[in-house]
């Protein structure tokens, strides 16, 4: 079973603090995205990853970086955190596009506090 | 750009009983893929059933069934036999066969949330 593993399952921060979510798979997956999720508003794709070092701005992208280094891991990052950015985030995985049976796989998500 | 409706904030079934949730999509492309995902309290995104566009026959996985109707751009889930452990928040998805752009990406409804009654 494909596992995607966030690193943190709540998480309270100030605002103006540098805030990391981490997100690992052991999939070999090409794929990593990151979601947010809020209620009312389903899921936006924040940023997405197509291999190491490889990413493309979402939809909502404004406020957040990310990294990817190695394959299997995928960090989002809030620069200088906002209480706008409380939320729920969720992190996926996938084979690469061209596998028409390349569903996404989710980790359990990081609630994210900011006071 | 493609969106998905999810018109049922809130639904609700008597255990035993069959419930359908709805959604529609609008796209100009022929080829995609759809999709619906379960979201029980526990957080954890699970993969319910997919469809291919290119494919007529409706998908069907165990009480899980589609009707997927591509020219009226509706793509309803139907649970059948509902079970307490139905219960959770439902997300229609959307991804292009396309290889430009979000490769891969899946645009979600806003969710309906299940409720089972015993």
């Amino acid at each position: 079973d494909v596992k995607v593993t966030q690193s943190s399952r709540y998480l309270v921060k100030r605002t103006g603090e540098k805030v990391f979510l981490e997100c690992v798979q052991d999939m070999d997956h090409e794929n990593m995205f990151w979601y947010r999720q809020d209620p009312g508003l389903g899921l936006r794709l924040i940023y997405f990853s197509y291999d190491v070092k490889m990413k493309e701005k979402g939809d909502i992208p404004e406020g957040y970086s990310v990294s990817r280094e190695k394959k299997e891991r995928f960090s989002l990052i809030l620069e200088s955190a906002s209480t706008n950015q409380t939320s729920m985030y969720l992190c996926a995985s996938s084979w690469p596009h061209g596998d028409r049976d390349s569903p996404l796989h989710f980790g359990n998500g990081t609630r994210l506090t900011v006071t | 750009a493609q969106t998905v409706t999810q018109s049922q904030p809130e639904m609700s079934v008597q255990e035993a009983e069959t419930v359908t949730l709805s959604c529609t999509y609008d796209t100009s492309e022929s080829d995609y893929y759809l999709f619906w995902y379960k979201q029980p309290p526990s957080r954890q995104m699970i993969l319910v059933i997919r469809q291919e566009a290119y494919k007529q026959q409706n998908a069907t996985e165990n009480r899980f069934s589609v009707n997927f109707q591509k020219a009226a751009k509706s793509f309803s889930l139907k649970i059948s036999d509902s079970q307490l452990g139905d219960a959770a928040m439902y997300f229609c998805a959307y991804r292009s066969d396309n290889y430009g752009g979000s490769q891969g990406n899946l645009i979600f409804g806003k969710g309906t949330k299940l409720s089972v009654k015993p």
